[in-house]
């Protein structure tokens, strides 16, 4: 398993402002991945963060609102950008644990409100 | 296809009974179906998974069983209890792209004392 802590663990926020949550896994990893989870709905993935590379991003999401940073293989950042309240979520990293399963353990999120 | 559907969307359950949450999926490349669970204010922690070559896996008083054939599998928790409450959310991906997990909906438990 890997063992993955999140900075901050909640804010608020006003409009137009921006945001980095930071994320902190205590080995290294090759796959880093962000996601999204609006309040009582299921997780959306936002992008994959490699080391050494640019983050791949899904489809609905895009580089100049939520740019990612991945300086080496144990921390990523995720900036939100211009933020609206359509931005308040919780926002999970995740990790790609190698195995037999290439399992993927989750951070305990940053809840952001946005007013 | 990517999909992945998850019922009941909400789930009370006496303490000591049987809770099940079903999940359904139409990618038959998905090889590999993990269970999350996940308690307010935290991430979705990885419960169980299991690989469709085997029709059943058993951790504790937590079963997942699987059938290949109807693309569907369920989560059964065992004389739940009611630190078992809590939101589960079923998953699916394919080996070769862990990365790429697309989850269900997810479903609320509630186990009553």
């Amino acid at each position: 398993s890997a063992v993955i802590s999140q900075k901050p663990s909640r804010d608020i926020c006003q409009r137009g402002t921006s945001l980095t949550i930071q994320c902190q896994v205590d080995s290294q990893v090759t796959m880093m991945f962000w996601y999204r989870q609006q309040p009582g709905q299921s997780l959306t993935l936002i992008a994959t963060a490699n080391q050494g590379s640019e983050a791949t991003y899904e489809s609905g999401f895009v580089i100049d609102k939520f740019p990612i940073s991945r300086p080496n293989l144990t921390f990523s950042t995720l900036t939100v950008s211009n933020m609206s309240p359509e931005d308040s979520s919780i926002y999970l990293c995740s990790v790609e644990v190698r195995g037999p399963y290439n399992e993927q353990f989750f951070g305990p999120g940053t809840r952001l409100t946005v007013l | 296809q990517q999909q992945v559907k998850q019922s009941p969307q909400s789930l009370i359950v006496q303490k000591g009974g049987i809770s099940i949450i079903n999940c359904a999926y139409e990618n038959t490349a998905f090889d590999y179906f993990p269970w999350y669970q996940q308690f307010p204010g935290k991430g979705p922690a990885l419960l169980i998974a299991i690989r469709p070559d085997v029709s059943e896996k058993k951790e504790g008083r937590f079963t997942i069983s699987f059938n290949k054939s109807a693309k569907q599998f369920s989560l059964h928790i065992m004389d739940s209890q009611p630190g078992d409450s809590a939101t589960y959310f079923c998953a699916a991906s394919t080996i070769s792209s862990a990365s790429k997990i697309i989850f269900g909906s997810g479903t609320r438990l509630s186990i009553r004392p």
